[in-house]
């Protein structure tokens, strides 16, 4: 049984660049949910996406972006990258929005 | 104030004992109490998950919520070496058709031999 999987698992950019990070969801979930987590802090709600739209976000700025597609799958979108985005984003699937995430590895964001 | 407070620790006991760690939370529309373990560099792995007041035991786990009190804790006996990471406790929220996690900031663990 194949669990949530993000990719890439690192990334280095530089501020001002764009960044797209891509996660799948675990078999048969088809609710996704993005968390941003800074060092030595819990992880931060970004938003999630059911159905291909997006249901709830958190208190993030409009740079932040993302898209589920078809098969379940989510981007998340960062642009115009800041020093303080720099940080560990979480991806966690779900069945519905009504039931516990279960979440990937994370993929690392260092933005120079 | 945070919606939930934990405290970050460092904890530090020796193996065999039993370990409490503890939230508070001020959001009584909370409806889902989750507590997750997550080693260094990792993410979050799904522990213990209860929805009612009372106890939930699971192997060496006890989850405890006191909704009244807005506490909720998470017991480990016989602590083991490889209990050492970070526990997260997780309070959901349904609201405007979604489902948000909201996070205490984690207490760091080591179980020492």
């Amino acid at each position: 049984d194949a669990g949530v999987t993000q990719s890439p698992t690192h990334l280095i950019k530089t501020r001002g660049q764009q960044v797209t990070l891509r996660c799948s969801p675990k078999s048969g979930h088809d609710t996704v949910s993005w968390y941003q987590q800074a060092l030595g802090q819990g992880p931060q709600f970004i938003f999630q996406y059911y159905e291909e739209e997006e249901r709830q976000r958190g208190n993030f700025p409009d740079r932040f972006s993302g898209h589920q597609f078809p098969n379940y799958s989510s981007e998340l979108n960062v642009n115009a990258l800041l020093l303080g985005d720099s940080a560990l984003y979480l991806c966690a699937s779900t069945v519905g929005v009504g039931d516990t995430q279960y979440f990937g590895p994370g993929t690392r964001l260092t933005v120079l | 104030q945070k919606e939930v407070e934990q405290d970050p620790g460092p904890l530090s006991v020796p193996e065999g004992a039993i370990v409490s760690l503890n939230c508070t939370y001020s959001n009584s529309a909370f409806q889902y109490f989750m507590w997750y373990r997550q080693y260094s560099r990792k993410g979050p792995e799904l522990l213990m998950y209860t929805y009612s007041s009372g106890n939930k035991e699971d192997g060496r786990f006890t989850a405890q919520v006191d909704k009244s009190s807005k506490y909720i804790s998470l017991f480990i006996r016989d602590s083991q070496p490889s209990d050492s990471a970070t526990y997260l406790c997780a309070m959901s929220l349904f609201t405007g058709g979604g489902n948000k996690l909201t996070f205490g900031t984690g207490t760091q663990l080591k179980v020492e031999l």
